[in-house]
């Protein structure tokens, strides 16, 4: 059984301050991995996908990818009040192209 | 350009009774989903089909039966409503392959509320 896990927060961050949200998974063979973001009553959009170790940065936004730790994280840099959101990750592979997703991390930016 | 698009955005109605939800991608993805969130948000896979065939039929009551008439559509038909059944449907669409593990792009979302 794929396991991933996220802290469900909330994690409150003053505007401005660095976001830091962070994901497990259980499944070594893992080879894909997203976050998505997910405005309250809407659905989730994808904002960062990774496949290798290291860090992909894309604007205010860094993924970290760590195989060996089986830990991928997402940095929101200057974070603003619109980022508040819940950030789902969601990790693929070994065989498998569905997606499995954490329970979510709420972010909350106040300014 | 809706990419992915179901219908319909709110579904109310009473135990026992049976409804459909619609999803269409324009997106020419070979591979949809259904997705179910719950109020907690967690979103759990329900089927998953592949050029109309059915890959994944995870642990969902067989009152559930999707239908896919080709791959840019998969319709959810639900039978015999229950309250626990209320929740957020999600349709999804993908170029998933083993080989590709490309991402999700998720309809707006049906909330049924069974009352």
């Amino acid at each position: 059984q794929k396991e991933v896990e996220q802290n469900s927060g909330p994690l409150s961050v003053p505007e401005g301050a660095i976001a830091s949200l962070n994901c497990t998974y259980s499944d070594r063979v893992s080879q894909s991995f997203f976050w998505y973001r997910q405005y309250s009553g809407k659905s989730p959009e994808l904002i960062m996908s990774i496949y290798s170790n290291g860090d992909k940065e894309d604007g205010r936004f860094t993924a970290q990818l760590n195989k060996a730790s089986q830990y991928v994280s997402l940095l929101i840099r200057d974070s603003q009040p619109s980022d508040s959101a819940t950030y789902l990750c969601a990790v693929m592979g070994g065989g498998s192209y569905i997606p499995t997703f954490g329970r979510g991390t709420s972010l909350i930016v106040h300014p | 350009d809706t990419a992915v698009s179901q219908t319909p955005k709110y579904l109310v109605t009473q135990m026992g009774n049976d409804k459909s939800i619609k999803c269409e991608q324009n997106l020419g993805h070979d591979t949809m989903y259904w997705y179910k969130q719950d109020s907690k948000k967690f979103l759990k896979i329900m089927f998953s089909y592949n050029n109309k065939e059915l890959i994944i039929n995870e642990t969902v009551p067989n009152r559930f039966s999707p239908k896919s008439p080709d791959k840019a559509h998969l319709n959810l038909h639900i039978n015999s409503l229950e309250l626990g059944d209320s929740a957020v449907y999600f349709c999804a669409s993908s170029q998933g392959s083993v080989l590709n593990n490309s991402p999700l792009h998720f309809g707006n979302g049906t909330r049924l509320t069974v009352t």
